[in-house]
């Protein structure tokens, strides 16, 4: 399996422009989740779905942050209008299960956006 | 909510030695804990996994110790290699909520040849 996709690797915006990532999961997967890394907050988790349903999107920052899975095998996190503060790396997860039996998540490479 | 620390940023040690890598964890309830590799560019790669129903598990040179009594666990890392350079990730889950993991600050491990 290729793992977890997400595109673009890099980008570089100008403030107040429109960034959009992407995430294709690991093919059977029913989990995905979108994670902000930085250096002064380490991991949060911003949002997670299951079966495509949005399940807890109470890590979204502010209404400029929005996140759909119209698919089992596609996902985006956009940002509109984007600030010097969203510069992070972006990483998409996914997971088979969760629960007892087992909930591993695979990360994906992760998006690095740096906002100018 | 409670959270998952680390005690030491950065670890700094020679080839060929042992590493430890120490976890705090404060949510008394927490019952499933993982560890984390991440390399410099990369995504966090699952490493070892242990229940709260026991106190170590091994895997390929590494292993976890939990200690429930004082809410700490640790991942022993031995003979380590420049290849394991990296930043290291505790996790908690618990069960009976969620199960999504939240994640320590993270250590930093340097290993020098």
């Amino acid at each position: 399996d290729a793992g977890v996709i997400q595109s673009p690797r890099h980008e570089v915006t100008e403030m107040g422009q429109e960034v959009t990532l992407r995430c294709k999961p690991i093919s059977g997967h029913d989990y995905l989740f979108w994670y902000r890394q930085t250096m002064m907050r380490g991991l949060e988790l911003l949002i997670y779905f299951n079966n495509n349903v949005p399940i807890d999107d109470s890590g979204m920052p502010e209404d400029r942050f929005s996140a759909k899975m119209p698919n089992a095998s596609f996902s985006t996190l956009k940002i509109q209008p984007s600030e010097p503060r969203d510069s992070a790396v972006y990483f998409c997860a996914s997971a088979q299960t969760l629960g007892e039996t087992g909930n591993t998540i695979y990360f994906g490479e992760g998006s690095w956006l740096t906002v100018v | 909510g409670e959270s998952v620390g680390l005690h030491l940023p950065t670890l700094s040690v020679q080839e060929g030695d042992n590493s430890i890598i120490n976890c705090a964890y404060s949510n008394s309830a927490s019952d499933y804990f993982i560890w984390y590799k991440q390399e410099s560019g990369k995504g966090p790669q699952f490493i070892i996994d242990i229940r709260s129903n026991m106190d170590k598990r091994q895997g390929q040179r590494v292993t976890v110790l939990l200690n429930k009594t004082v809410k700490h666990l640790s991942l022993q890392i031995a003979a380590t290699q420049p290849g394991d350079s990296a930043v290291y990730f505790c996790a908690e889950t618990t069960s009976g909520g969620s199960y999504i993991p939240t994640f320590g600050r993270g250590t930093s491990l340097i290993v020098h040849p």
